[in-house]
């Protein structure tokens, strides 16, 4: 079936770092791919999404790829502020209704 | 204006117990889930419904029994509590079902503690 594969947290930066989340997903057919973020306390939202391969998503400062030569969606950020500190969830949407949720990856930014 | 809203926020009880929550969309949403997120952040869908119809059931215990009154409503009841319950339940809406690019709309949570 359908997977998704997220690189393991907490992932700890410096404010102004550079970010890059590792998404990797297993699955048949031409599925949507997308970035969730989780901020303390609340529900997902969507940061940004990708609906073909060769797309790019982009959002906030936040971009990723859809990669199908090497099944990736590599989340990735030129600078970080404390204020992005949340869980990030990639996801894909494939056959069956269903979207599938990486573990998620918890990102700190200390000031 | 809340877009996906859901009560209780926070609800303890004792194992045994039988509890609802409820979920309420406003954005004209054809689709509507529940999803369990673990301790450990895990997300794991549950159910769904569009339009009032139930197309995904997950393997989940049967004491798990969602509802759905309208295309805006899905409720969740829960009979005979179990410790391994704990766990934060999110609502979320999409558009469409079988919609490859849906983008899909959270709740805040429900934070369930069983004792």
């Amino acid at each position: 079936g359908d997977s998704v594969t997220q690189m393991e947290g907490p992932v700890t930066l410096s404010e102004e770092a550079f970010l890059t989340i590792n998404c990797t997903y297993t699955a048949t057919g031409y599925p949507s791919l997308f970035w969730y973020v989780q901020y303390p306390g609340e529900g997902l939202q969507l940061l940004l999404k990708a609906t073909k391969a060769d797309d790019k998503g982009s959002n906030k400062g936040f971009e990723a790829t859809y990669r199908k030569e090497t099944t990736s969606f590599h989340l990735e950020k030129g600078s970080v502020q404390v204020s992005d500190s949340a869980v990030y969830f990639c996801a894909l949407t494939g056959g069956g209704f269903k979207t599938i949720f990486g573990a998620g990856t918890r990102l700190f930014v200390k000031a | 204006d809340t877009a996906v809203s859901q009560t209780p926020k926070y609800l303890v009880t004792q194992m045994g117990n039988d509890k609802s929550i409820k979920c309420e969309q406003n954005l004209g949403h054809d689709t509507m889930y529940w999803y369990k997120q673990d301790s450990k952040k895990f997300l794991k869908i549950m159910f769904s419904y569009n339009n009032k119809e139930l197309i995904i059931n997950e393997t989940v215990p049967n004491r798990f029994s969602p509802k759905s009154p309208d295309k805006a409503h899905l409720n969740l009841h829960i009979n005979s509590l179990e410790l391994g319950d704990s766990a934060v339940y999110f609502c979320a809406s999409s558009q469409d079902a079988g919609g490859f690019t849906d983008t899909q709309y959270f709740g805040p949570g429900t934070r369930l503690t069983v004792l």
